[in-house]
């Protein structure tokens, strides 16, 4: 059974850093994208960015509003994908979700198993 | 960066009922789009990909067709369950981007 659970949500002061985690099971980490997601309070989905598979050399994607602030990686040995948060915004507080996006065979990612989400909340 | 648009914002219906949602991309992403279900409090769920292919598990009352700009979710005979916001996205092109959501309520 394909799992993820993030962990890592906390309270942060602005301009603060923060590191979220997602642990895989059910399946092998090394062969999706891996993404975060996140929902501001009462907002809809934003994606934040992606990790690509081995395959690609687990290269990044990343939203313009969190490029340059935010790094994702990943640790097959430890089947856990990050998000690293430097530079903290009021603006960045939502839940983060973390998704498995299992490349076709084109190379786009298609979602199909969603975290639980861990929520960041930005404030002084 | 591709908006998506999502039509109504929201949306009354009567558990039976069959309802039908649109998604327009501001422009093309070919067939490159999904449709997701989150209830209160909830992660989003994956119902469709590659605008009609339903995710495994995903029940056949899901229906997604479209291609190039503008694309439908229609879900026939609302159960209880159903009622819950839905969301498109596009994967065609970075950024990936959602549209503003569809909350389905019981009328």
């Amino acid at each position: 059974e394909v799992q993820l659970v993030e962990s890592g949500g906390d309270l942060v002061q602005p301009g603060g850093s923060l590191r979220l985690s997602c642990a895989a099971s059910g399946f092998t980490f090394s062969d999706p994208y891996m993404d975060w997601v996140r929902q501001a309070p009462g907002k809809g989905l934003e994606w934040v960015g992606r990790s690509r598979d081995k395959t690609n050399s687990y290269t990044t994607e990343y939203a313009a509003s969190v490029k340059g602030r935010f790094t994702i990686s990943r640790d097959d040995s430890r089947n856990s994908l990050y998000l690293q948060m430097n530079s903290l915004k009021t603006e960045d507080t939502a839940v983060y979700y973390c998704t498995r996006a299992i490349r076709d065979r084109n190379g786009y990612g298609i979602y199909d198993y969603w975290g639980q989400g861990t929520l960041v909340t930005v404030s002084s | 960066d591709i908006q998506m648009t999502q039509s109504p914002s929201s949306l009354s219906a009567s558990v039976g009922d069959r309802v039908t949602i649109t998604c327009r991309a501001s422009q093309g992403i070919r067939d490159y789009l999904a449709w997701f279900q989150q209830k209160p409090g909830k992660a989003p769920k994956s119902l469709i990909y590659a605008a009609s292919s339903l995710q495994s598990g995903v029940p056949s009352k899901f229906s997604g067709s479209g291609s190039g700009t503008e694309f439908t979710l229609t879900i026939s005979s609302l159960q209880p369950e159903d009622f819950a916001t839905y969301y498109c996205q596009q994967y065609n092109s970075y950024p990936l981007t959602f549209g503003g959501g569809t909350k389905l309520e019981i009328k």
